[in-house]
């Protein structure tokens, strides 16, 4: 089985803290993503990568940076975190043409 | 810009009913539809991944159906169970070159035991 793994399942951080969300998966899976669950809104993607050092802006970019040094790590950085960010956030990786999705549990991030 | 949508939002049943639920999405260029159940404190996981027009799949008590002319896909649940209680997503992928997918915003499922 395909496991996920996020770092932290709850994190609480101060405006304006620099803060890394890590994800590691063992399958060797070539795309990674960074998605964020807010109330009424579905799963937005906020970056994916597609392979090592490679990465693409998904649709809510704003506030984030990644970085993919490893195949099997993919990072989210939040650089100034601001009380906006506050939200769940969820690691997913696939193989190159194949779907589905395989999750990670998810971090629950508090800015205050 | 492209657009999911799921119905109902919420649904609260009681044990042993039958169920079902939409996701509605664009008819052209489509080239697949997700399922996905995620239970409260648990991952997302992969129920179906469907391609064809007229595609049902079956996994125990869910099924699914896909209309790709008309752009919506049904997902049914069977005697529902209090384990079934969960948000349903749906995600849609078009012909695009890229893996990105669109969720919808999901339908939460409650079953009263």
């Amino acid at each position: 089985d395909v496991k996920v793994t996020q770092s932290s399942r709850y994190l609480v951080k101060r405006t304006g803290e620099k803060v890394f969300l890590e994800c590691v998966q063992d399958m060797d899976h070539e795309n990674m993503f960074w998605y964020r669950q807010d109330p009424g809104l579905g799963l937005r993607l906020i970056y994916f990568s597609y392979d090592v050092k490679m990465k693409e802006k998904g649709d809510i970019p704003e506030g984030y940076s990644v970085s993919r040094e490893k195949k099997e790590r993919f990072s989210l950085i939040l650089e100034s975190a601001s009380t906006n960010q506050t939200s769940m956030y969820l690691c997913a990786s696939t193989p190159t043409g194949g779907p589905p999705l395989h999750f990670g549990n998810g971090t629950r991030l508090t800015v205050t | 810009i492209l657009n999911v949508e799921q119905s109902p939002q919420s649904l609260h049943v009681q044990e042993g009913d039958s169920t079902n639920f939409t996701c509605s999405f664009p008819s052209s260029n489509f080239y697949a539809l997700h399922w996905y159940r995620w239970e409260t404190a648990k991952s997302p996981e992969a129920l179906f991944v469907m391609t064809l027009n007229g595609d049902e799949k079956k996994k125990g008590r869910i099924s699914a159906t896909l209309n790709t002319k008309e752009g919506y896909s049904y997902l049914y649940i069977k005697g529902s169970q209090p384990e079934d209680s969960a948000t349903y997503l749906c995600a849609f992928k078009n012909g695009g070159a890229t893996n990105k997918l669109i969720f919808g915003t999901g339908t939460l499922l409650a079953v009263q035991p």
